[in-house]
Formats: structure tokens, sequence, C-alpha cells
């Protein structure tokens, strides 16, 4: 079945960068845009920003400019998302989602979502 | 960025009643895209409408999306238990935004 399948969670001192990946199956990876969306702990959901697996093209929310990666590797069907100088109100749940098919006019709903990687930035 | 806001905040409900979520949107949200999540405890959020009213693939008929422009509404007609959860409004219309979320829960 179509899935999205992450890391396992992750602890990190402050200062330090983390990379969490997001492996696609049941359909054609370099056709959809992947999204990041994190929430922090009893918090709502906050988009970061996309990567187009094809071109391996992005876009990041702004407040994440300057401090965020989003990269693939279409060989093993896989999503990367690197957060660096990872501060305390980085630690938060990140999630991998599917966005748009590449060959679809306009934007889409993300319907596919990977389980979700905890990230805790602790000292 | 374009701010939802959902009101309200939480929901009391028991289970047979109707649900009605709102979200309203900062500036006009074209083309209806707007969707709805619904995020359970230790779970991803799961795609429950798109396009404002479309229902996603498996999702039974008790849920409904309408609205356009600024404002939106999420109904469930009839409450299960599996449906007290947090819900979420999006909208993919420019960049991307979430709502601060509607929790339903039991009353």
């Amino acid at each position: 079945q179509v899935q999205l399948v992450q890391t396992g969670a992750e602890v990190k001192e402050p200062g330090a960068s983390v990379k969490v990946s997001c492996k696609a199956s049941g359909y054609t990876f370099s056709d959809y845009y992947i999204h990041w969306v994190r929430q922090a702990p009893g918090q709502g959901l906050e988009w970061m920003g996309w990567v187009l697996p094809n071109s391996g093209g992005t876009e990041f929310a702004q407040r994440f400019q300057g401090v965020v990666t989003m990269t693939r590797d279409t060989s093993i069907s896989t999503a990367y998302m690197e957060l660096s100088r990872l501060r305390s109100d980085d630690t938060a749940v990140y999630y991998c989602a599917r966005g748009s098919r590449v060959t679809t006019t306009g934007t889409t709903a993300f319907d596919i979502w990977g389980q979700g990687t905890m990230v805790t930035v602790s000292s | 960025d374009i701010v939802l806001t959902q009101s309200p905040g939480t929901l009391s409900l028991s289970p047979g009643e109707r649900a009605t979520l709102s979200c309203r949107a900062s500036q006009s949200v074209s083309s209806n895209n707007l969707a709805w999540y619904q995020q359970k405890p230790g779970q991803a959020p799961s795609l429950l409408i798109y396009g404002a009213s479309s229902r996603a693939t498996g999702i039974p008929d008790r849920f409904s999306g309408s609205g356009s422009g600024t404002d939106f509404t999420l109904t469930i007609s009839r409450l299960e238990p599996e449906d007290f959860a947090v819900y979420y409004c999006h909208q993919y219309h420019s960049s991307r935004t979430f709502g601060q979320g509607t929790k339903v829960e039991i009353k």
C-alpha cells in the first residue's frame, strides 16, 4: 500500500543538527511533492516546506530559511529533512506528507502522512 | 501568510450529536484550496476533506465540508465514539498554513 515510513526518535543537544528520513513505497516517488510539517508537544501543526523529488527543487516557510535543508535520494525513494542550529523550541514531532502530483495543475492537500519522528533537543 | 482561525477551541458533545466546526481565513482562499484533517492522540493527521467539500477516500458520509472564500465549516452529522479527536483546517492556496485545531471531546 501507499505509505511513508520515517526514521526513529532522535535526541540532540542545542546547536546540533538532526536529519530525518522519509521512505516512500507503493507509488512512484518522483511523481509527488514531499512536505514536512512539525508539531511541538501539545501544539498545532506547522508547515516547514517541500521538496520535489524529480528535480530536487525546494521551498521553505520563511521562518525556516537558512536552518532547514530538504533533499532526496530517488534511487531509494527517500526524502530527508535536516534542521540545523537546534534550539529547545525545535523539540517536536516531525512529519513528512505527500502533496501534489507534479502533473497536477494547482496544489492539493496532504493525502499520505508518515508516522512522525520525535526530535528532542536537550542538554 | 494566510492565518486560519478555528472555533471553538473545544467542543464538548455526546455520541450521536451533531458537531459543527468553523475555520475562518484572514484572506480569501480561492479555488477552495482548503482541507480538514483528523488527528488522534499519538497518531499522524489523516485527511478527511479536500477542496473544501470533497471527502477523501474511505471517509464516511457523516463528515461533510462546506464554505468558500474566507469561511469554511466541517460538520459531523452524528458523532461516533471514534470521532472524538482534534480537527485541523489547512489552506494550500498561498503557501501552506494550518488552523490551531478544534478538540472534539466527550461530554
